[in-house]
């Protein structure tokens, strides 16, 4: 069992170059977040899914797209990337809380070090 | 919108107890939520409490009270393995799980 796949998990970009973060979960998992977390700020909510064909912005979504055409699959897109989203990338994916005995625990991938020079 | 807040760096002796607060605001409230993560790791589940009270998971406990918007992990006989961050975070309304800025714990000997 897999659980949570982030690809790729390094990389670094030029400013205005653009790139997909891919996130996958076998976990049949309702919810799907990306999160980035830079030093001292925590884990930043950029956007997330509550169900196939369905996202929503968190709190820091300016610069990025996503788009979950499948369950499995939760795609991050930066369009034209800046130094200020040096960072790293994490995706996380839990039941719905109707489910599992309403546990909302996250599943996280083991990040994606995104650096833009 | 969510917000939480919970000390920046906590130092505490090996075999201690120790105990890391949070407090939230949100809009729609399902549960609180206790993350740690290693340096360089993934964020990794602790605990979920979603009614008021105590949770408790082996060295681990967590506490909840809802009308406070307060909660708390307790760490007992700590290990230097513990030595890590600690995320609370909450999860309001249409499941949006927003974190805290987290907790560095350091466990000395």
């Amino acid at each position: 069992n897999a659980g949570v796949t982030q690809t790729p998990k390094f990389r670094v970009l030029k400013t205005g170059q653009s790139m997909t973060l891919l996130c996958a979960q076998d976990m049949n998992h309702e919810y799907m977040y990306w999160y980035r977390q830079d030093p001292g700020m925590g884990l930043r909510l950029i956007h997330y899914s509550v169900g196939e064909g369905t996202t929503a912005k968190g709190e820091v979504p300016d610069g990025y797209n996503v788009s979950r055409l499948k369950k499995q699959n939760f795609l991050l897109g930066l369009e034209s990337a800046a130094p200020s989203q040096t960072s790293v990338y994490f995706c996380a994916s839990s039941y719905s809380i109707w489910q599992e005995n309403m546990n909302t625990e996250a599943f996280f991938g083991q990040g994606t070090r995104l650096t833009v020079v | 919108g969510q917000s939480l807040e919970q000390p920046s760096e906590v130092t505490a002796v090996e075999g201690a107890i120790v105990q890391i607060n949070c407090t939230y605001q949100t809009s729609g409230f399902y549960g609180l939520s206790w993350y740690q993560q290693h340096d360089g790791g993934a964020p990794t589940f602790l605990s979920y409490n979603a009614l008021d009270g105590l949770e408790e998971t082996g060295r681990f406990s967590s506490f909840l009270s809802r009308s406070d918007s307060y909660g708390y992990l307790l760490l007992q006989e700590l290990q230097m393995k513990d030595s890590a961050s600690y995320f609370c975070a909450v999860t309001g309304g249409y499941q949006k799980v927003t974190f805290g800025t987290g907790t560095k714990l350091q466990v000395i000997p």
